[in-house]
């Protein structure tokens, strides 16, 4: 999997827009990136992903750079149910589809606050 | 409903004790893995499994095994010789493709030796 870089954590106040960037510089061209939320002791959960295009869905929105070296995930209103680990992937394709590992790093600590 | 199912979800064991942890998914995906997660940090891979009858070893898979006789069952044994087994256990499924190969996770096994 390419290796993704997220700070450690991040605040946001309600009804803000909470913007979490991720670096993936090493990620190859057919490698979609990938978000992740995990509220506290559940399974993670799918956000979005995407490859080149932004992305939009009636959770957030992702912006990949054109050199898709880097993402940001957009959650335009915050609340404070977003407060969560945030993990930015980008799994490794090989032969056109998806393969092996799927490696989470530490993640981003985003907290909501009134 | 389709989805993937952890059970139990509490663990109680006593030290020196193999025990097994379950997973079953009936989403049709070949892709299943197992995470370890421990308070306060990411998700470390322990195995995975790209089709039936097959695994590989993650990043920390010593004192752990599994087994992948069947599509929709993907089981992990904490053995007796895994030094600090006292975690939270994730497992987690995909399909093999493209695109919309996002991963499944199930809520969750939090084992507690004693």
């Amino acid at each position: 999997d390419a290796k993704t870089t997220q700070p450690p954590s991040m605040d946001c106040a309600e009804g803000r827009a909470a913007n979490l960037p991720c670096n993936h510089s090493t990620i190859s061209g057919n490698e979609y990136v990938y978000w992740y939320r995990q509220i506290h002791s559940q399974g993670p959960q799918y956000i979005i992903h995407g490859l080149k295009n932004n992305e939009t869905n009636e959770m957030a929105s992702l912006i990949i750079t054109e050199d898709r070296k880097s993402s940001t995930l957009i959650l335009p209103h915050a609340t404070l149910r977003d407060t969560a680990v945030y993990y930015c992937i980008a799994p490794r394709m090989s032969g056109g589809t998806s393969y092996g590992k799927l490696t989470f790093g530490q993640g981003t600590i985003l907290t909501v606050h009134p | 409903d389709g989805g993937i199912t952890q059970s139990p979800k509490y663990l109680f064991r006593k030290e020196g004790q193999n025990v097994t942890l379950s997973c079953e998914q009936n989403l049709n995906h070949d892709a299943m893995y197992w995470y370890r997660q421990d308070p306060g940090q990411g998700l470390r891979l322990i195995y995975y499994s790209q089709i039936v009858n097959d695994f590989q070893k993650g990043d920390i898979a010593e004192g752990y095994s599994v087994s992948r006789e069947k599509k929709e069952s993907f089981p992990l044994t904490v053995t007796s010789a895994q030094k600090n087994p006292t975690a939270f256990y994730l497992c987690a499924s995909r399909a093999q493709g493209t695109t919309n190969t996002e991963a499944f996770f199930g809520q969750g096994t939090r084992l507690t030796v004693v």
